[in-house]
């Protein structure tokens, strides 16, 4: 098992860009979620997944999307991208909805 | 909103001294998970604790869960370098999410 995986492992964008943070997961858990890490933050959580075709918005969701048309797959979408999303971004999956969170290895992003 | 708050948000400790970290919160919890992060890393899933009193060991480090179920520690006996890292606990929130505290970052010095 590959277990999380995240792409690209670094990003840089220019202010007003668009792009998606890719996240798949194959231990068929159907929780997944997304989390921003700012330093002396922590992990704020942006978005969540219960499973296929269910999301929900999280602590910080302004500016960003996410769909979960498959069980293995829930991408980030940045509309627009802005300087404060600059962060390391995590996506992390777990059997249920508060059982042990398997992360993914991160995405570093820079908005310029 | 329900919140935990982590103390210390730093610690910096010579090896082979004990450390604490400690998470507390205004409200019950139904439960507390505790995860490290080292440097560059991501987060990597320690323990759970259900249980009101429960107190769990994995080698040198003692999880525990309070009476009240509102606060939680982790402790490690006699810290090497390969304890360092971020810790964290997390807890499941009343929208269903799982919730983080702010992390205690601990720093060995050999």
């Amino acid at each position: 098992n590959a277990g999380v995986t995240q792409t690209p492992k670094f990003q840089v964008l220019k202010t007003g860009q668009s792009m998606t943070l890719q996240c798949a997961q194959d231990m068929n858990h159907e929780y997944m979620s997304w989390y921003r890490q700012d330093p002396g933050m922590g992990l704020r959580l942006i978005h969540y997944s219960v499973g296929a075709g269910i999301t929900d918005q999280g602590e910080v969701p302004n500016g960003y999307n996410v769909s979960r048309s498959t069980t293995e797959d829930f991408p980030l979408r940045l509309l627009s991208a802005a300087p404060s999303q600059t962060s390391v971004y995590f996506c992390a999956s777990s059997y249920r909805l508060h059982n042990e969170q398997f992360f993914g290895p991160g995405t570093r992003l820079t908005v310029l | 909103g329900q919140q935990v708050m982590q103390i210390p948000q730093y610690q910096h400790v010579q090896e082979g001294e004990d450390f604490t970290t400690y998470c507390n919160s205004s409200t019950t919890l139904s439960n507390i998970q505790w995860y490290k992060q080292r440097p560059g890393g991501h987060p990597v899933f320690l323990i759970q604790l259900v249980k009101s009193g429960e107190v769990k060991k994995q080698k040198r480090l003692t999880f525990q869960f309070g009476e009240a179920k509102k606060n939680s520690s982790l402790h490690i006996t006699a810290t090497q370098t390969t304890d360092v890292g971020t810790y964290f606990c997390a807890y499941g929130g009343s929208q269903g999410n799982l919730i983080f505290g702010k992390g205690t970052k601990l720093s060995v010095k050999p």
